[in-house]
């Protein structure tokens, strides 16, 4: 069973800092993974998408990158603004039946002016 | 650009009752997901379909079902509510046929047992 963790949990940082997301999971057989924003009582909005076949996906001033040997992805956001504040979510795709999603735990940001 | 549209937007129900939920994909995609976000929680996948028929189960209730049309719309039907069914419902719409299978979300639904 696919299990997603992401680190830290929640992260304030003031404005201006680039910062780094973590999103670790246990089985390496996926088929994509895709990191997401959600604002409070909001939907998910998609960030960056990375095929299994990749390492990284750049969008703006987002970077994610993809270890799948050791079950990894990080979020990289340069110079962080106070509208980034949110909760950041990464969902994995697995590769068998590979339609089943697995959300991580999020990270709940806060950009402080 | 067309997104994926959920109706209704909330619904108060009460316990016992029953509750329809829809969702319209994105045009063109070919796959759609439901999924439960419980207060403070991550979301949790229900359910899944491909061209109409059910491709993969979550931890989806007995009391829930879903089916997708012609259309290719989709419906969650949940019977028996629970006060522990109150939560944001969400459908995403994909296009597994472009290889990418990149999610797109809806605003969702917040519902609400009494």
């Amino acid at each position: 069973k696919q299990e997603v963790t992401q680190i830290p949990a929640a992260l304030s940082v003031p404005e201006g800092e680039n910062l780094v997301l973590n999103c670790s999971f246990t089985d390496s057989a996926i088929y994509n993974l895709q990191w997401f924003r959600q604002d409070p009582g909001k939907g998910l909005t998609s960030l960056l998408l990375i095929q299994s076949s990749q390492r990284e996906q750049t969008s703006g001033r987002l970077n994610a990158s993809l270890d799948k040997s050791s079950g990894r992805s990080t979020l990289y956001i340069a110079a962080s603004q106070p509208g980034d504040s949110a909760t950041y979510l990464c969902a994995v795709m697995n590769s068998g039946g590979y339609q089943k999603v697995t959300f991580g735990t999020g990270t709940k940001l806060q950009v402080i002016p | 650009a067309a997104g994926v549209i959920q109706s209704p937007r909330h619904l108060i129900k009460e316990k016992r009752e029953t509750a329809t939920l829809k969702c319209y994909p994105i045009p063109r995609h070919d796959t759609v997901y439901w999924y439960q976000q419980g207060p403070g929680q991550d979301p949790q996948f229900l359910i899944s379909f491909y061209e109409k028929m059910q491709s993969d189960k979550g931890s989806i209730p007995d009391r829930f079902s879903a089916q997708q049309f012609s259309d290719y719309h989709s419906e969650l039907n949940m019977s028996s509510l629970e006060l522990g069914d109150s939560a944001l419902y969400f459908c995403a719409s994909s296009g597994r046929s472009t290889g990418r299978n990149e999610q797109f979300f809806g605003p969702g639904t917040r519902l609400t047992v009494l």
